[in-house]
């Protein structure tokens, strides 16, 4: 069946330091990609997203491409600020669903 | 816009109890999901419902869950008898569509602790 792997957390990193998020997933044909975002006490919201190969989502300064070649849809972000510090699920759509990754902690210090 | 809504926000109960959870969505939404998402893991799909019918309860263990969404708007989950392996947060989502072409709004969860 359809899933999605995500790097292990957590990762630390400084202010201002560069952030990627590794993810990949396993499907049949193309499904729609997104990334979300878990704060502290709060539910999950939905970050970007990208529904075909070779689109690049992006919000808040995170980006990430639909790679078909790779099968991936990698985080990035240039500068990372204490306020990213969260955990981020990388999903996919199945049918009218949503199959999500572990989960990856990041944790910002200043 | 309200968020979507659920309680309680925590639950301590011993196994072999029963619980519930209820869940507001946002106004509008025709569609809603109960995900359950135990420790270190990601959500997982438990129902999905459209308006007041059932899309998907592929993953719902049957013999103890149950869910139902009264006149397509709240919606209520419930453990009986609860086990420990049950312990997670269980999320409620919502969205315009069934395509999620605006994306799901989640609400905060109701975290279950089975001892």
């Amino acid at each position: 069946g359809n899933s999605v792997t995500q790097m292990e957390g957590p990762v630390t990193l400084s202010e201002e330091a560069f952030l990627t998020i590794n993810c990949t997933y396993t499907a049949t044909g193309y499904p729609s990609l997104f990334w979300y975002v878990q704060y502290p006490g709060e539910g999950l919201q939905l970050l970007l997203k990208a529904t075909k190969a070779d689109d690049k989502g992006s919000n808040k300064g995170f980006e990430a491409t639909y790679r078909k070649e790779t099968t991936s849809f990698h985080l990035e972000k240039g500068s990372v600020q204490v306020s990213d510090s969260a955990v981020y699920f990388c999903a996919l759509r199945e049918g009218t669903a949503l199959i999500f990754g572990k989960g990856t902690t990041l944790s910002v210090s200043s | 816009e309200a968020g979507v809504a659920q309680s309680p926000r925590y639950k301590i109960i011993e196994k072999r109890q029963s619980v519930a959870f209820w869940c507001n969505p946002i106004s509008g939404h025709a569609t809603l999901y109960w995900y359950q998402q135990i420790l270190g893991q990601g959500p997982k799909l438990l129902i999905q419902f459209q308006n007041n019918g059932v899309v998907d309860d592929s993953q719902l263990p049957k013999d103890r869950f149950s869910a139902e969404r009264l006149k397509g708007v709240d919606s209520t989950l419930k453990i009986q008898p609860a086990k420990l392996e049950d312990s997670a947060v269980y999320l409620c989502a919502s969205s315009l569509d069934r395509w999620q072409n605006y994306g799901y709004t989640f609400g905060s969860g109701t975290r279950l602790t089975v001892v």
